[in-house]
């Protein structure tokens, strides 16, 4: 299964700032999602996000607080734009699919102070 | 829309103690469903995927059952280790993963 390299492990940041969150893959894949889970919580989709077009971001979730940039079949970021302490959660990005199940990274711990 | 209902929320045993918990699903057109064990501070980790009713997997002292409603992971004389969130996951069409709230496991020495 593929190896997945999460970065930051984990940011305390001002709100109305931006983060970065970047994965690296060991692989190459198709499919690259991104999920939030706030404190407490279990996993939410925020966006899938496919090499060579825009990502498809579930409901609730719009492109610009969170952007995200897919430039090649190994790497993706996502960035949390103009945070609030609302956006405090741990993000996790993972690939895979259904045949083969799905890898998740070891996630980016956010808090907006 | 697909739901996902685990239960319990949170269940402690004594270390030895076996016990099962429950993922009730609805989603048509089932291609997959998911479980992972995840510790605090970390990232889900995988371990079983089921595909059609009826289908049973093993490993260690964790055994994940599925029928056409719901799944079920049978844990056979945990240990301490075995303390974290385990969480269930379906998937359709789309690919994507649907999650349950999980169920906090604490075992006690």
């Amino acid at each position: 299964s593929a190896v997945i390299s999460q970065k930051p492990s984990r940011d305390i940041c001002q709100r109305g700032t931006s983060l970065t969150i970047q994965c690296q893959v060991d692989s190459q894949v198709t499919m690259m999602f991104w999920y939030r889970q706030q404190p407490g919580q279990s996993l939410t989709l925020i966006a899938t996000a496919n090499q060579g077009s825009e990502a498809t971001y579930e409901s609730g979730f719009v492109i610009d607080k969170f952007p995200i940039s897919r430039p090649n079949l190994t790497f993706s970021t996502l960035t949390v734009s103009n945070m609030s302490p609302e956006d405090s959660s741990i993000y996790l990005c993972s690939v895979g699919e259904a045949n083969y199940g799905y890898t998740f990274g070891s996630g980016t711990r956010l808090t907006v102070v | 829309e697909d739901q996902v209902t685990q239960s319990p929320e949170a269940l402690r045993l004594q270390e030895g103690e076996s016990s099962s918990l429950n993922c009730s699903y609805t989603v048509s057109g089932l291609r997959g469903l998911f479980w992972y064990r995840q510790d605090p501070g970390k990232g889900p980790e995988f371990l079983f995927t089921l595909y059609s009713a009826g289908e049973e997997k093993e490993k260690e002292r964790l055994k994940a059952t599925l029928t056409k409603k719901e799944s079920f992971l049978h844990i056979t004389a945990p240990k301490p280790e075995d303390s974290a969130t385990y969480l269930c996951a379906v998937t359709q069409g789309a690919q994507k993963l649907v999650f349950g709230q999980g169920t906090r496991l604490t075992i006690n020495p």
